[in-house]
């Protein structure tokens, strides 16, 4: 079946560093892929999506390329700050329209 | 504004009983889900609806139990035949089947505890 693997938080750094955080899946057929994130206390919002191979999803300073041969869509940020602080979900949908959603990994800016 | 209402945000139960909790959306989307987070597992699909009066189970459906009476409404049930209920209920909603577009749009959540 499908699944995503998400590396492991918390993940902690300094501002304005360089922020990589690990996906990849597994999956029958050419899914679209999601990063969404979670801030403090509230619920998930989409972040950027690609829908297929080497097409990159770009919103808020965040980047991620669609790699089929690797199978992965790892998130990047070049100067992070303090307010990206939040847990970061990579999600996949399957061929029934649902999402898929990996562990989740928090993601600790400090000053 | 336009979003997805969830009640209520902090609930505590004892063993044995049911309990439902509360998702309303003023969005116009068809579809509506219901997702459980526990620490380190992700987001876990208990139940969808992509119509009105017409409801999927999820990966999770196992003592949950829905409704969708109205397009803008998709209250979940928690029963006590669920045996381990502690956790963060997400709700969430989209224009039309994932498949179009991936993007859910969420509610606050609803942190249920069990006593």
């Amino acid at each position: 079946g499908n699944s995503v693997t998400q590396m492991e938080g918390p993940v902690t750094l300094s501002e304005e560093a360089f922020l990589t955080i690990n996906c990849t899946y597994t999956a029958t057929g050419y899914p679209s892929l999601f990063w969404y994130v979670q801030y403090p206390g509230e619920g998930l919002q989409l972040l950027l999506k690609a829908t297929k191979a080497d097409d990159k999803g770009s919103n808020k300073g965040f980047e991620a390329t669609y790699r089929k041969e690797t199978t992965s869509f790892h998130l990047e940020k070049g100067s992070v700050q303090v307010s990206d602080s939040a847990v970061y979900f990579c999600a996949l949908n399957d061929s029934w329209g649902k999402l898929q959603f990996g562990a989740g990994t928090q993601v600790v800016v400090t000053p | 504004d336009g979003g997805i209402t969830q009640s209520p945000k902090y609930l505590f139960r004892k063993e044995g009983q049911n309990v439902t909790l509360s998702c309303e959306q003023n969005l116009n989307h068809d579809a509506m889900y219901w997702y459980r987070q526990d620490p380190g597992q992700g987001l876990r699909l208990i139940y969808y609806s992509q119509i009105v009066n017409d409801f999927q189970k999820g990966d999770i459906a196992e003592g949950y139990s829905v409704s969708r009476e109205k397009k803008e409404s998709f209250p979940l049930t928690v029963t006590s035949a669920q045996k381990n209920p502690t956790a963060f209920y997400l709700c969430a909603s989209s224009i039309d089947r994932l498949a179009s577009t991936g993007e859910l749009f969420f509610g606050e959540g609803s942190r249920l505890t069990v006593l």
